[in-house]
């Protein structure tokens, strides 16, 4: 699992309430993301970094932040939760160079009511 | 840009048959493509990877690939399945000149196996 810890596992939120959800990993990659999963759409791009204080959008940015101030945590946060913002949510890790490949968290399961 | 288009959003086959899981991918590069699994209600497992060595590639569980430039395609077969192997399964391209060395995912292939 690449020593890759998302937390929470599951939340339940009200609609408008900010929530932040935290991916913290220990072998210091310098590529992180942040996806989301919905049925019939597979994992879809929100955030990602390329290093400390280095973050990009990606497909499916609209309504979230993220920030990583240190090489090990990268938070996404959902700044006035929405329903459409119900999914499960994995944060993951790049290694580099020829051997390339993804390492995932276990997920967390958010759900907006 | 890269993309993926898995042909298949479910698939069912009865335990003991082929398996085959297609993938099609556009990239303007020279990719690396993945296949990984998702069992219900865990997170993504890596069964193998093309990265420009052999075309043929063999991973976990007695799954393989095999990677076809002139068909942008890259399949995933497995000889007899079990029922262990029933999951959704991922197939992903990327490269590492994209901008941001993302991950591009299909919408997923979901299989059945019958007992």
């Amino acid at each position: 699992d690449a020593g890759i810890t998302q937390s929470p596992r599951h939340k339940v939120t009200e609609t408008g309430t900010p929530v932040t959800l935290r991916c913290h990993q220990t072998e210091n990659h310098r590529y992180m993301y942040w996806y989301r999963q919905d049925p019939g759409h597979g994992l879809r791009l929100i955030h990602y970094s390329y290093g400390v204080k280095d973050t990009d959008k990606g497909e499916v940015s609209d309504g979230y932040s993220v920030s990583r101030s240190k090489t090990e945590d990268f938070l996404l946060t959902l700044e006035s939760a929405t329903s459409s913002q119900t999914s499960v949510y994995f944060c993951a890790i790049k290694t580099q160079g020829r051997n390339t490949e993804a390492f995932f968290g276990q997920g967390t399961r958010l759900t907006v009511v | 840009a890269q993309s993926v288009t898995q042909l298949d959003s479910h698939v069912s086959v009865s335990e003991g048959t082929p398996v085959l899981l297609r993938c099609n991918y556009s990239s303007s590069y020279s990719p690396s493509l993945f296949w990984y699994v998702q069992h219900p209600n865990k997170g993504l497992q890596l069964l193998l990877k093309y990265t420009s060595a052999a075309t043929l590639v063999k991973g976990i569980n007695g799954f393989e690939a095999e990677f076809k430039k002139s068909e942008t395609s890259f399949h995933l077969t497995k000889p007899s399945a079990h029922m262990s192997d029933a999951a959704e399964y991922f197939c992903v391209v990327s490269d590492q000149r994209d901008t941001g060395n993302q991950f591009y995912f299909g919408t997923g292939t979901s299989l059945t196996v019958i007992p």
